[in-house]
């Protein structure tokens, strides 16, 4: 099976950076994945890691240990858009399980 | 290009009553699978296919049914609605197992 703890919110101040956590415990690791979901919209595709280290894209990165069961995702400049829920979700088993997600909120 | 398709966006049953979600996607995407998202228990997974002919169950597949008869559509078949199955359900496709799923927007179901 496939366990998955994410933070439950947070709030930070536009311009700021922010680091959402997510741990994991899961047989068949095959990859990582972050998603954004704002309030009454489907999830979307922000990263994907399989490998450890660090990979960046524009004002988001995604870090991953694979021996630590541990990711973060780095939201850098925030901007009143980026409020919504972070999703993390492990690829194992032939399957995609999601974390509860991790509400953020920008404040001005 | 579409993408994923999912209809209804709104349903409200009566307990008992049964129904069936649509899912269509026109990426040609082996695996097609099937959330629901309550409250503070983030996506749980109902049922999935890995390709045409070819379904298992997720986390939470009581009270479900699916099938996938072509590579196109997954439909999701409630067989007697509970109000337990309230809930956002979303259908999603992906190319393969480790590739980024596409969503659909979500179909907003209650039972009263």
């Amino acid at each position: 099976g496939q366990n998955i703890d994410q933070p439950t919110e947070m709030t930070a101040t536009e311009g700021a950076i922010v680091q959402i956590n997510c741990t994991y415990q899961t047989s068949g690791f095959n990859g990582l994945f972050w998603y954004q979901q704002h309030a009454g919209e489907a999830p979307t595709f922000l990263s994907y890691n399989v490998l450890d280290g660090l990979e960046e894209k524009g004002r988001f990165s995604s870090f991953l240990s694979r021996s630590k069961g541990y990711s973060y995702l780095l939201l850098k400049e925030l901007q009143m858009k980026d409020s919504a829920s972070y999703l993390c979700a492990v690829w194992g088993n032939n399957r995609l399980a999601f974390g509860k997600g991790n509400q953020v909120v920008v404040i001005p | 290009n579409a993408g994923v398709t999912q209809t209804p966006k709104f349903q409200v049953l009566k307990t008992g009553q049964s129904m069936t979600l649509q899912c269509a996607q026109d990426m040609n995407h082996e695996y097609m699978s099937w959330y629901r998202q309550d409250p503070g228990m983030g996506l749980r997974l109902i049922h999935y296919s890995v390709g045409a002919g070819i379904t298992d169950q997720g986390e939470v597949p009581n009270g479900y049914n699916v099938s996938r008869s072509t590579t196109e559509d997954f439909p999701l078949r409630l067989l007697s609605a509970a109000p337990s199955q309230t809930s956002v359900y979303f259908c999603a496709s992906n190319q393969r197992g480790n590739s980024p799923l596409h969503f659909g927007n979500g179909t907003r179901l209650t039972v009263t």
